[in-house]
Protein backbone atom coordinates (compact mmCIF):
# COMPACT_ATOMS: atom_id res chain seq x y z
CA UNK A 1 0.00 0.00 0.00
CA UNK A 2 0.93 3.80 -0.45
CA UNK A 3 3.19 4.74 2.41
CA UNK A 4 2.86 8.47 4.13
CA UNK A 5 6.15 9.61 6.24
CA UNK A 6 5.98 11.77 8.87
CA UNK A 7 9.21 13.46 10.41
CA UNK A 8 9.88 14.31 13.42
CA UNK A 9 8.13 11.10 15.04
CA UNK A 10 9.09 13.28 18.47
CA UNK A 11 10.28 16.81 19.24
CA UNK A 12 10.58 18.12 22.53
CA UNK A 13 10.71 22.49 22.45
CA UNK A 14 10.63 25.42 24.80
CA UNK A 15 7.63 27.40 25.24
CA UNK A 16 7.56 30.17 22.68
CA UNK A 17 9.60 28.37 19.86
CA UNK A 18 8.35 27.02 16.56
CA UNK A 19 8.28 23.54 15.36
CA UNK A 20 7.72 22.38 11.92
CA UNK A 21 6.29 18.69 10.80
CA UNK A 22 6.86 17.27 7.45
CA UNK A 23 4.62 14.85 5.93
CA UNK A 24 5.33 12.74 2.75
CA UNK A 25 3.53 10.96 0.75
CA UNK A 26 6.69 8.37 -0.63
CA UNK A 27 5.37 6.71 -4.14
CA UNK A 28 2.25 8.58 -5.00
CA UNK A 29 1.10 12.24 -5.67
CA UNK A 30 -0.53 13.13 -2.47
CA UNK A 31 -2.75 16.37 -4.13
CA UNK A 32 -4.11 17.04 -0.56
CA UNK A 33 -3.24 16.07 2.38
CA UNK A 34 -5.14 16.51 5.95
CA UNK A 35 -3.45 17.20 9.65
CA UNK A 36 -4.80 15.18 12.95
CA UNK A 37 -3.99 16.56 16.27
CA UNK A 38 -4.89 13.41 19.12
CA UNK A 39 -5.50 14.84 22.73
CA UNK A 40 -5.07 11.74 25.11
CA UNK A 41 -7.51 9.18 25.37
CA UNK A 42 -9.68 10.95 22.74
CA UNK A 43 -10.31 10.84 18.80
CA UNK A 44 -8.17 12.11 16.23
CA UNK A 45 -9.38 15.66 15.61
CA UNK A 46 -9.44 17.24 11.89
CA UNK A 47 -7.14 20.43 12.40
CA UNK A 48 -7.04 21.06 8.27
CA UNK A 49 -7.24 20.07 4.68
CA UNK A 50 -3.55 20.62 2.66
CA UNK A 51 -3.69 21.21 -1.10
CA UNK A 52 -1.02 21.31 -2.96
CA UNK A 53 -0.38 25.31 -4.47
CA UNK A 54 -3.35 26.89 -2.28
CA UNK A 55 -3.92 28.06 0.74
CA UNK A 56 -5.12 25.21 3.56
CA UNK A 57 -8.47 25.52 4.51
CA UNK A 58 -9.17 24.86 8.29
CA UNK A 59 -11.46 23.64 10.72
CA UNK A 60 -13.76 25.40 12.82
CA UNK A 61 -11.56 25.83 15.98
CA UNK A 62 -8.47 25.78 14.92
CA UNK A 63 -5.73 28.96 14.78
CA UNK A 64 -4.51 29.40 11.00
CA UNK A 65 -2.15 31.77 11.96
CA UNK A 66 -0.99 29.45 15.19
CA UNK A 67 -0.63 26.15 12.64
CA UNK A 68 0.75 27.35 9.72
CA UNK A 69 0.48 24.87 6.14
CA UNK A 70 1.87 24.89 3.64
CA UNK A 71 1.96 22.36 0.47
CA UNK A 72 4.51 22.95 -1.77
CA UNK A 73 4.41 19.96 -3.51
CA UNK A 74 2.86 16.83 -4.42
CA UNK A 75 4.78 14.94 -2.13
CA UNK A 76 5.12 17.26 0.39
CA UNK A 77 2.74 19.17 3.37
CA UNK A 78 4.47 20.83 6.09
CA UNK A 79 2.55 22.37 9.37
CA UNK A 80 4.36 24.41 11.10
CA UNK A 81 3.34 25.32 15.05
CA UNK A 82 4.14 29.07 15.78
CA UNK A 83 5.23 29.99 19.58
CA UNK A 84 4.50 26.63 20.86
CA UNK A 85 2.90 26.66 24.18
CA UNK A 86 2.51 23.53 26.54
CA UNK A 87 -1.01 22.97 25.93
CA UNK A 88 -0.33 22.37 21.97
CA UNK A 89 1.80 19.22 23.79
CA UNK A 90 0.05 16.75 21.15
CA UNK A 91 0.00 14.06 19.13
CA UNK A 92 -0.16 15.17 15.46
CA UNK A 93 -0.86 12.95 12.63
CA UNK A 94 -1.02 13.73 8.59
CA UNK A 95 -2.31 11.21 6.48
CA UNK A 96 -3.09 11.60 2.58
CA UNK A 97 -5.25 10.30 -0.04
CA UNK A 98 -4.19 9.17 -3.54
CA UNK A 99 -6.93 10.83 -5.12
CA UNK A 100 -5.53 10.33 -8.59
CA UNK A 101 -6.18 6.78 -8.27
CA UNK A 102 -10.39 7.73 -8.58
CA UNK A 103 -12.97 6.23 -6.77
CA UNK A 104 -13.31 6.31 -3.03
CA UNK A 105 -10.05 5.59 -1.73
CA UNK A 106 -8.32 4.53 1.82
CA UNK A 107 -6.42 7.30 3.55
CA UNK A 108 -2.74 6.19 4.32
CA UNK A 109 -1.49 7.80 7.82
CA UNK A 110 2.01 9.09 8.75
CA UNK A 111 3.07 7.74 11.86
CA UNK A 112 2.82 10.74 14.03
CA UNK A 113 4.41 13.14 15.73
CA UNK A 114 4.84 13.81 19.45
CA UNK A 115 5.32 17.22 20.45
CA UNK A 116 5.94 18.26 23.67
CA UNK A 117 6.51 21.68 24.68
CA UNK A 118 8.06 22.75 28.21
CA UNK B 1 -21.45 17.95 16.80
CA UNK B 2 -19.93 14.32 16.89
CA UNK B 3 -20.74 13.40 13.42
CA UNK B 4 -19.30 9.81 13.35
CA UNK B 5 -20.14 8.17 17.12
CA UNK B 6 -18.59 4.87 18.43
CA UNK B 7 -20.59 4.44 22.06
CA UNK B 8 -18.37 1.61 23.23
CA UNK B 9 -15.03 3.39 24.63
CA UNK B 10 -14.20 0.03 25.31
CA UNK B 11 -14.67 -3.89 24.56
CA UNK B 12 -13.33 -7.16 25.84
CA UNK B 13 -13.50 -10.43 24.32
CA UNK B 14 -11.83 -13.91 25.16
CA UNK B 15 -9.73 -15.19 22.25
CA UNK B 16 -11.40 -16.63 19.41
CA UNK B 17 -14.75 -15.43 19.75
CA UNK B 18 -16.22 -12.69 17.97
CA UNK B 19 -15.64 -8.81 18.45
CA UNK B 20 -18.36 -6.53 17.33
CA UNK B 21 -17.15 -2.76 17.34
CA UNK B 22 -20.15 -0.61 16.61
CA UNK B 23 -20.61 2.74 14.73
CA UNK B 24 -23.18 5.28 14.26
CA UNK B 25 -22.95 8.73 11.87
CA UNK B 26 -24.95 11.38 11.59
CA UNK B 27 -23.93 12.59 8.23
CA UNK B 28 -26.26 11.52 5.07
CA UNK B 29 -24.07 12.49 2.80
CA UNK B 30 -21.18 10.19 3.96
CA UNK B 31 -20.99 7.33 1.40
CA UNK B 32 -17.52 5.88 2.49
CA UNK B 33 -16.56 4.16 5.46
CA UNK B 34 -13.72 2.77 7.09
CA UNK B 35 -11.86 1.15 10.08
CA UNK B 36 -8.59 1.56 11.45
CA UNK B 37 -6.36 0.72 13.69
CA UNK B 38 -4.30 2.74 15.73
CA UNK B 39 -1.68 1.78 18.78
CA UNK B 40 -0.36 4.12 20.82
CA UNK B 41 2.00 6.93 19.30
CA UNK B 42 1.26 5.16 16.01
CA UNK B 43 -0.41 6.50 13.16
CA UNK B 44 -3.54 4.59 12.23
CA UNK B 45 -3.34 1.53 10.26
CA UNK B 46 -5.96 0.88 7.79
CA UNK B 47 -8.48 -2.22 7.86
CA UNK B 48 -11.00 -2.50 5.80
CA UNK B 49 -13.82 0.17 4.06
CA UNK B 50 -16.95 -0.12 2.88
CA UNK B 51 -18.43 2.09 -0.05
CA UNK B 52 -22.29 3.06 0.33
CA UNK B 53 -23.62 1.00 -2.57
CA UNK B 54 -22.76 -2.35 -1.02
CA UNK B 55 -24.11 -3.11 2.85
CA UNK B 56 -20.76 -6.16 3.12
CA UNK B 57 -17.35 -6.43 2.99
CA UNK B 58 -15.14 -9.28 3.69
CA UNK B 59 -11.86 -9.33 4.33
CA UNK B 60 -10.10 -12.34 6.02
CA UNK B 61 -11.25 -12.27 9.51
CA UNK B 62 -12.67 -8.79 8.94
CA UNK B 63 -16.16 -8.13 7.90
CA UNK B 64 -17.79 -4.97 7.59
CA UNK B 65 -21.69 -3.95 7.61
CA UNK B 66 -23.24 -1.17 6.85
CA UNK B 67 -26.82 -0.21 7.09
CA UNK B 68 -27.77 3.03 5.41
CA UNK B 69 -31.43 3.70 6.87
CA UNK B 70 -29.85 3.18 10.55
CA UNK B 71 -26.82 5.02 9.30
CA UNK B 72 -25.49 2.29 11.30
CA UNK B 73 -22.13 0.58 10.35
CA UNK B 74 -20.03 -2.59 11.96
CA UNK B 75 -16.81 -4.17 12.13
CA UNK B 76 -16.74 -7.87 13.24
CA UNK B 77 -13.36 -9.75 13.73
CA UNK B 78 -13.76 -13.52 14.07
CA UNK B 79 -11.84 -15.34 15.21
CA UNK B 80 -10.64 -12.80 17.91
CA UNK B 81 -6.63 -12.84 18.15
CA UNK B 82 -4.73 -10.90 21.39
CA UNK B 83 -2.90 -9.13 18.71
CA UNK B 84 -5.95 -7.09 17.99
CA UNK B 85 -5.68 -5.91 21.10
CA UNK B 86 -6.04 -1.81 19.94
CA UNK B 87 -8.02 1.67 19.58
CA UNK B 88 -10.02 1.03 16.47
CA UNK B 89 -11.55 4.07 14.83
CA UNK B 90 -14.61 3.82 12.62
CA UNK B 91 -14.27 6.90 9.88
CA UNK B 92 -16.69 8.32 7.05
CA UNK B 93 -16.50 10.97 4.21
CA UNK B 94 -18.09 12.17 1.48
CA UNK B 95 -17.14 11.66 -2.11
CA UNK B 96 -18.91 14.58 -3.25
CA UNK B 97 -17.61 17.07 -1.17
CA UNK B 98 -14.36 18.98 -1.62
CA UNK B 99 -11.14 17.46 -0.68
CA UNK B 100 -12.63 14.02 0.76
CA UNK B 101 -11.34 14.63 4.48
CA UNK B 102 -12.39 11.56 6.80
CA UNK B 103 -13.72 12.32 10.12
CA UNK B 104 -13.19 10.19 13.05
CA UNK B 105 -15.10 8.66 15.43
CA UNK B 106 -13.84 8.84 19.21
CA UNK B 107 -12.35 4.79 18.94
CA UNK B 108 -13.18 1.65 20.68
CA UNK B 109 -10.55 0.39 22.78
CA UNK B 110 -10.31 -3.34 22.14
CA UNK B 111 -8.70 -5.77 24.61
CA UNK B 112 -8.99 -9.45 23.17
CA UNK B 113 -8.43 -11.68 26.90
CA UNK B 114 -6.06 -15.19 26.19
Amino acid sequence: GAVVSQHPSRVICKSGTSVKIECRSLDFQATTMFWYRQFPKKSLMLMATSNEGSKATYEQGVEKDKFLINHASLTLSTLTVTSAHPEDSSFYICSARDLLRGGNTEAFFGQGTRLTVV
Amino acid sequence: DQQVKQNSPSLSVQEGRISILNCDYTNSMFDYFLWYKKYPAEGPTFLISISSIKDKNEDGRFTVFLNKSAKHLSLHIVPSQPGDSAVYFCAASASKTSYDKVIFGPGTSLSVIP
